[in-house]
């Protein structure tokens, strides 16, 4: 059973086009992350979110955590193939030590 | 500076040869992860230490496997014998301060056993 579920699995858009990616789970979250991962390459963290109902913003992404941190989205507006790449959320259960993550939503922007 | 250091980058060997996957995490950090990323299971944690101290292995998936860190800059997961089921991504990945914190991750070592 995976911790943290993600949808959808795959997405492939237009360039210009806004998105909405989701990170669900049952338990409670004392943080959440996101990271992008591109081909052949090693996850790179693009925010950490900690606070129930937060919302951060880094450019054309907002990401937010659900007031009981338990769940997470990230929303991406007027996407450029640049964006393309497995996003993954990642959190550390309240009763946890160690980061888990979800499978990914990997994304396709094309031009 | 330079970021998680792994090698090989990429391994091909035969069912029940040994295999020895390096990491060199960033200098100073103090935590280091393995963890193993396929199509259908994702990334999954296989061992983190703290201060060259195992303290997870939980996610080690049998007696095959084994990890080590004699010393700050420097850890190994051997897996002895392989198996085509092992076959995945191994990243390596370090974090500074504590095990909730950003973590850097290597480019990977992606192991094919035929």
């Amino acid at each position: 059973t995976q911790l943290l579920e993600q949808s959808p699995q795959f997405l492939s858009i237009q360039e210009g086009e806004n998105l909405t990616v989701y990170c669900n789970s049952s338990s409670v979250f004392s943080s959440l992350q996101w990271y992008r991962q591109e081909p052949g390459e090693g996850p790179v963290l693009l925010v950490t979110v900690v606070t129930g109902g937060e919302v951060k913003k880094l450019k054309r992404l907002t990401f937010q955590f659900g007031d009981a941190r338990k769940d997470s989205s990230l929303h991406i507006t007027a996407a450029q193939p640049g964006d393309t790449g497995l996003y993954l959320c990642a959190g550390v259960e309240n009763s946890g030590y160690a980061l888990n993550f979800g499978k990914g939503t990997s994304l396709l922007v094309t031009p | 500076d330079a970021g998680v250091i792994q090698s090989p980058r990429h391994e091909v060997t035969e069912m029940g040869q040994e295999v020895t996957l390096r990491c060199k995490p960033i200098s100073g950090h103090d935590y280091l992860f393995w963890y193993r990323q396929t199509m259908m299971r994702g990334l999954e944690l296989l061992i983190y230490f703290n201060n060259n101290v195992p303290i997870d292995d939980s996610g080690m998936p049998e007696d095959r496997f084994s990890a080590k860190m004699p010393n700050a800059s420097f850890s190994t997961l051997k897996i002895q014998p392989s198996e085509p089921r092992d076959s995945a991504v191994y990243f390596c990945a370090s974090s500074f301060g504590r095990n909730t914190g950003e973590l850097f991750f290597g480019e990977g070592s992606r192991l094919t056993v035929l």
